[in-house]
């Protein structure tokens, strides 16, 4: 099993949809959590870290579920401009120091 | 966005050359990343820096050694380039303590003929 595993996509979904995206991972010890955007030939950005209460940023909402260890990310009314891949990012416990491991991503297009 | 550049941006270079890739923070993060990007990989770590002459291994070190002698420089070299070690290279900064979060720079594109 991956230590974070992501549906790689694509996703295609027509404007204003709402889409989710769920990201598992194997070590229950993790504490840190992030959705990362990135568009095609560019770098990484982050989106939003994910907090344990959930959090929201405008029409992003992040959702962590240490039961299951998975984390989601929501996207409502999408535009064109999301379309990008979105990398789950997570802490490893392990390290001792601080250290992540990637999601290979999920791809998303949003269709006019 | 944070400061972080990489240099060069682009290059293309043949088997059993060396290359050096660097990354220059102005940021002062404590934290310095090299990371390779491959199709169906994700982001893979190379190595990492933890201070100025403190670094470390990642899960894909093998090929590459770094070197960190000032804070916003973070070197990579591939000492004898393969064609293996074609990909797009991303370096990223952190400072524990504040929100853990990584910022990454533009990218490297290196291609060994």
């Amino acid at each position: 099993r991956k230590e974070v595993e992501q549906d790689p996509g694509p996703f295609n979904v027509p404007e204003g949809a709402t889409v989710a995206f769920n990201c598992t991972y194997s070590n229950s010890a993790s504490q840190s959590f992030f959705w990362y955007r990135q568009d095609c030939r560019k770098e990484p950005k982050l989106l939003m870290s994910v907090y344990s209460s959930g959090n929201e940023d405008g029409r992003f909402t992040a959702q962590l579920n240490r039961a299951s260890q998975y984390i989601s990310l929501l996207i409502r009314d999408s535009k064109l401009s999301d379309s990008a891949t979105y990398l789950c990012v997570v802490n490893d416990p392990t390290s001792g120091t601080y250290k992540y491991i990637f999601g290979t991503g999920t791809r998303l297009k949003v269709l006019a | 966005d944070a400061g972080i550049t990489q240099s060069p941006r682009h290059k293309v270079t043949e088997t059993g050359t060396p290359v050096t890739l660097r990354c220059h923070q102005t940021e002062n993060h404590r934290y310095m990343y090299w990371y390779r990007q491959d199709p169906g990989h994700g982001l893979r770590l190379i190595h990492y820096s933890y201070g100025v002459k403190d670094t470390d291994k990642g899960e894909v070190s093998d090929g590459y050694s770094v070197s960190r002698s000032k804070t916003e420089d973070f070197l990579l070299t591939l000492e004898s380039a393969t064609s293996s070690q074609t990909s797009v290279y991303f370096c990223a900064i952190s400072e524990p303590g504040s929100t853990d979060t990584q910022y990454f720079g533009p990218g490297t594109r290196l291609t060994v003929l």
